[in-house]
């Protein structure tokens, strides 16, 4: 079975500051790994996602993610926090085409000025 | 840029009645699929619908919903008898299906079951 745990339902910065959203994985088998972002009364938005490519993935908006497979991990950064990320944050697998994704609980960003 | 839509944004209903929530999926897409998020809760995967069948589905998935696409466009997610705890935002999403490929969300519609 596939599941994943986000460390860290809130998460505050200050603007300018690292973004580290925690993201951690269980499956039996070589994952599919996304991150999304719903901002306010709106849909999911990818973000980026990892496919058995390169372990560092670049996403939109200046965000990144780490494949780490010792780790079961895929943790979500951004060198400086900007106003606009505030929202919140999504992290799901999926093993096969097709198949359903299984998100975490999501993390809200908070950026303090 | 092709987008999924949903209608309508909010639907407000009474317990026991029926609604039916509507998506347009992107158009090229092969896989559809319905996921809901009570409030403050993650996403919970309902169902996942390819080549005119469900694929699979969650253990929310009972026998008040099913889903159908009734013409080469929609894909329509009904329950018949609402629930309280059916309200909730409901996201449709579609995929090309290939191994790897995201899944694109709608904008989702809030139903509220009074």
């Amino acid at each position: 079975a596939q599941s994943v745990t986000q460390l860290g339902s809130h998460v505050s910065v200050s603007e300018g500051a690292l973004v580290l959203l925690r993201c951690n994985y269980s499956s039996s088998v070589p994952p599919y790994l996304f991150w999304y972002v719903q901002y306010p009364n709106q849909g999911l938005q990818l973000l980026l996602k990892y496919t058995s490519a390169a372990t560092l993935v670049k996403g939109i908006n200046g965000f990144e993610a780490e494949f780490k497979k010792s780790e079961t991990s895929f943790h979500l950064t951004k060198p400086s926090a900007h106003m606009s990320d505030a929202a919140e944050y999504f992290c799901a697998v999926s093993v096969d085409a097709g198949n359903q994704f299984y998100f975490g609980t999501g993390t809200s960003l908070t950026v303090i000025p | 840029e092709p987008e999924v839509t949903q209608t309508p944004s909010h639907q407000v209903t009474q317990m026991g009645q029926e609604v039916i929530l509507r998506c347009v999926p992107i158009s090229n897409h092969l896989y559809f699929y319905w996921y809901r998020q009570i409030l403050g809760q993650k996403v919970e995967f309902l169902v996942s619908f390819y080549n005119n069948e469900i694929s699979e589905k969650s253990e929310i998935f009972d026998d008040q919903f099913s889903v159908e696409r009734p013409d080469g466009s929609n894909f329509t997610l009904k329950i018949r008898s609402t629930k309280l705890e059916d309200s909730a935002m409901y996201f449709c999403a579609s995929s090309r299906g290939l191994a790897g490929s995201e899944q694109y969300f709608g904008p989702g519609t809030r139903l509220t079951v009074t």
